[in-house]
Parts: structure tokens; C-alpha cells; sequence
């Protein structure tokens, strides 16, 4: 059974340019979440996805744009790049919403903004 | 708002030592709290959580916390390090009826032979 996987495992970009990242959630699981995490630091929640829809968001700007697709997949979208935005980025998933549910994470994106 | 605090960003000890990593949370009403940890170029792993009932949690890997309301702290232990338990260790809390975890700033756990 694979995990959460996430793609690119690395990327480089320059500041003002646009990426998209991308999250498979583990079988079974519905409910997608994003997180940065900054060098030295720990995660911070971007948002989350459950039937294609964003059901909460961290206080992030909105040059960070998602989206749900149908099998559940998902991705993160960063407009405007800034030197900031270079982090780690996290995917998790989870059997739904509930606040019992176990989030599983992937190995992350690695986005550095030159 | 809820927030979690982590002492020591770095905590050293010998193989074969005690663990303690210790974990203060902020919230007003009772947390759901979470110990997770991360290898070197690799997401985060669950090791334990506490939502309800015992106060006193076990996990993966020999590693336990408990939980002190009255103290308001999760810390987490393990009576006996060993080398492979060098890693980044991360106390999250989670609160209300949502799922959007709060996360410390991490403990870097060094180990030495």
C-alpha cells in the first residue's frame, strides 16, 4: 500500500515565477492538508481539502491557491514567488475530517526561490 | 489561540541514556496532542497522540508521553536511547473540530555512542 506521495521531490525557482506541487494521498484516504515548513521550523498549516472544496486555511496569502481532484488528489499552487516561500512543503492526508483521524504525511517538496 | 512550545531546540544524550523531550501547550479547552518525528529528508511520522482516556501514552519505537493537565505539558520520554532515535522531534496540538495541527518549533535529539 503506498503512502502519501508527493512530486516534484525538489524544485527551483525564481522569485515572481509560479509553481504547482503535487500530493496522492494514501488509498482510502479523502481528506488532504498542506503544510510549510520553513528551515529550522515546524510545520505551518496551509489548508485543507475534502470534497474538492478548501474546508480550512491557515493564515497564509492568497498567492497560495489549491485544488482537489475527483480521486482525491491534490495540488498547491504558489503564485508571485518570494525568497520566503522557500520551505519544504507537506502533504498529509486522512480518512475524512474528523479530529480523531490520523494525518499521514508524504517526504515533501522541497521549493527553493532564487 | 492554541499554541505548543517546545524546550531545548537541541537535546543531547548518550546511547543507552534517558530521553526527555519536553512539550507545554496552550489552549483553553482540551487538546488533542501529537508527538511526531522526522528522519533527514523525510516527512513526519506519527509516534504517538493523546485525545481521551489514559493520561499516559505509549508509541512506536519504545517512546511514551503523558499527559498533565494540570501543568499543561506533554512530554515525551524514552527510557533507553538508542542510535537510530537521532532525529527532529515535533510536539503538535489539535483543537475544536477541526483538523489543522499546530506544530512547536521541533527538538533536534542528538545521541553519541
Amino acid at each position: 500500500d503506498a503512502g502519501v506521495t508527493q512530486s516534484p521531490t525538489h524544485l527551483i525557482k525564481t522569485r515572481g515565477q509560479q509553481v504547482t506541487l503535487r500530493c496522492s494521498p494514501k488509498s482510502g484516504h479523502d481528506t488532504v492538508s498542506w503544510y510549510q515548513q520553513a528551515l529550522g521550523q515546524g510545520p505551518q498549516f496551509i489548508f485543507q481539502y475534502y470534497e474538492e472544496e478548501e474546508r480550512q486555511r491557515g493564515n497564509f496569502p492568497d498567492r497560495f491557491s489549491g485544488h482537489q481532484f475527483p480521486n482525491y488528489s491534490s495540488e498547491l499552487n504558489v503564485n508571485a514567488l518570494l525568497l520566503g516561500d522557500s520551505a519544504l512543503y507537506l502533504c498529509a492526508s486522512s480518512p475524512g475530517t474528523g479530529t480523531r483521524n490520523e494525518q499521514f504525511f508524504g517526504p515533501g517538496t522541497r521549493l527553493t526561490v532564487l | 489561540a492554541q499554541s505548543v512550545t517546545q524546550l531545548g531546540s537541541h537535546v543531547s544524550v548518550s546511547e543507552g541514556a534517558l530521553v526527555l523531550l519536553r512539550c507545554n501547550y496552550s489552549s483553553s479547552v482540551p487538546p488533542y496532542l501529537f508527538w511526531y518525528v522526522q528522519y533527514p529528508n523525510q516527512g513526519l511520522q506519527l509516534l504517538l497522540k493523546y485525545t481521551t482516556g489514559a493520561t499516559l501514552v505509549k508509541g512506536i519505537n519504545g517512546f511514551e508521553a503523558e499527559f498533565k493537565k494540570s501543568e499543561t505539558s506533554f512530554h515525551l520520554t524514552k527510557p533507553s536511547a538508542h542510535m537510530s532515535d537521532a532525529a527532529e522531534y515535533f510536539c503538535a496540538v489539535r483543537i475544536g473540530g477541526f483538523q489543522k495541527l499546530v506544530f512547536g518549533t521541533g527538538t533536534r535529539l542528538l545521541v553519541s555512542p
